[in-house]
């Protein structure tokens, strides 16, 4: 399977703390992007980071990848109660057809206790 | 800017009944459209996948079916619901060789 898998499945820290997800996934890709998804809602797309680059910052979103060992890890720094959501990792783009397929892990939950 | 819609919001169905979904996006021409399911707690599931009109991709075999009968517009159909086709319903889209995907809000489908 392509699908890329989450690490922890779920995560509970306090206000101020980082917060660490990790990913890996099986096959070689072209980029690796993070998303967040609020309870009930669509998922917005946080960072994408290609396959020669080893780090990229946003805001107080890190993400790190290792190809070498096919994972890679989402860090959020002194987390706010507002980061509470799930957070799902997508590799890909995989070209099939003349589209380009994202494949999804099956994301961290993280809540953060105020 | 871009934008896309996805309604309903939540559709209550019984077993049986016929489905439509639809997703229009704006600001944008010949799009990758995507529909997904995700069940409760878990990740995305793609169902179809089209990269121009009347182009359908499916990923699963199942009760399901799409069409894209304009350039911006993707739907989601079943001519009659199973007790399985409960889940969370998003539709996505894409510009090529991007890569990155624009969701849309979701529809909370639940077939009683």
């Amino acid at each position: 399977s392509q699908q890329g898998e989450e690490d922890p499945q779920a995560l509970s820290i306090q206000e101020g703390e980082n917060a660490t997800m990790n990913c890996s996934y099986k096959t070689s890709i072209n980029n690796l992007q993070w998303y967040r998804q609020n309870s009930g809602r669509g998922l917005v797309h946080l960072i994408l980071i290609r396959s020669n680059e080893r780090e990229k910052h946003s805001g107080r979103l890190r993400v790190t990848l290792d190809t070498s060992k096919k994972s890679s890890s989402l860090l959020i720094t002194a987390s706010r109660a507002a980061d509470t959501a799930s957070y799902f990792c997508a590799t890909g783009p995989f070209t099939q057809g003349g589209s380009e397929k994202l494949v999804f892990g099956k994301g961290t939950k993280l809540t953060v206790n105020p | 800017s871009q934008t896309i819609h996805q309604w309903p919001a939540t559709l209550v169905q019984p077993v049986g009944s016929p489905l439509s979904l639809e997703c229009t996006v704006e600001g944008t021409s010949n799009p990758n459209l995507y529909w997904y399911r995700q069940a409760a707690g878990r990740g995305l599931q793609l169902l179809f996948y089209s990269v121009g009109i009347g182009q359908i991709s499916s990923e699963v075999p199942q009760n399901l079916s799409a069409s894209r009968p304009q350039d911006r517009q993707f739907i989601l159909s079943s001519k009659k619901l199973l007790l399985s086709d409960s889940g969370f319903y998003l539709c996505a889209w894409s510009v090529s060789n991007r890569g990155r995907h624009t969701f849309g809000s979701g529809t909370r489908l639940t077939v009683v």
